[in-house]
């Protein structure tokens, strides 16, 4: 069982650069999250999906972008990288309200 | 807003000792409580959870009540191993419109020696 499967695991960019974080979950979840993990600061919400279709900002939106490509897909979009965004970003996914949600094994960015 | 404060880590504690991670949150109404646990170098797994006040969410000896009475879900283990090293994050949902998102504490690094 893959569960919430994210791409690439280590990515290094330079300033400026754009990418895209892939995520996609084999669970059949309704809903799909983006968080960043920095040390000191536990994850904090960049930008959700309560469904596909919908998409909605969280705590720290600024510098991204995001698609729900479908029900399975939801990828995160730096279209000019910063190094302040150098972090560990994790995807998750949940079936509905009060469920645990499931983690991807993370993305590590590094922006020179 | 909802938030989630836990105890500072890190924790270092000998194996076969007794731990406590305190959490506490401010929420208004009834959040769901979770416990995450974060390997070296992994995301996040569900470690345990409690739906309603005075249940008892546990697994793999680890235990936290959820207390409204003190707005507590303190993590509690009777006797920790090494292979218990991580970090652990104390969470919650509320479960209303806006996605179901989860509020997190910073996280407690334990970390277990022998």
């Amino acid at each position: 069982n893959a569960g919430v499967t994210q791409t690439p695991k280590f990515q290094v960019l330079k300033t400026g650069q754009s990418m895209t974080l892939q995520c996609a979950q084999d669970m059949n979840h309704n809903s799909m999250y983006w968080y960043r993990q920095d040390p000191g600061m536990g994850l904090r919400l960049i930008y959700y999906s309560a469904s596909e279709g919908t998409t909605d900002k969280g705590e720290v939106p600024n510098g991204y972008n995001v698609s729900r490509l479908n029900k399975r897909e939801f990828s995160l979009r730096l279209e000019s990288a910063a190094p302040s965004q150098t972090s560990v970003y994790f995807c998750a996914s949940m079936t509905t309200v009060r469920q645990p949600q499931h983690f991807g094994d993370g993305t590590r960015l590094s922006i020179l | 807003g909802d938030s989630v404060t836990q105890m500072e880590g890190p924790v270092t504690l000998s194996e076969e000792a007794f731990l406590t991670i305190n959490c506490t949150y401010t929420a208004t109404g009834y959040p769901s409580l979770f416990w995450y646990v974060q390997y070296p170098g992994e995301g996040l797994q569900l470690l345990l959870k409690a739906t309603k006040a005075d249940d008892k969410g546990s697994n793999k000896g680890f235990e936290a009540t959820y207390r409204k009475e003190t707005t507590s879900f303190h993590l509690e283990k009777g006797s920790v191993q090494v292979s218990d090293s991580a970090v652990y994050f104390c969470a919650l949902s509320k479960g209303t419109g806006g996605g179901n998102k989860l509020t997190f504490g910073t996280g407690t690094q334990l970390k277990v020696e022998l």
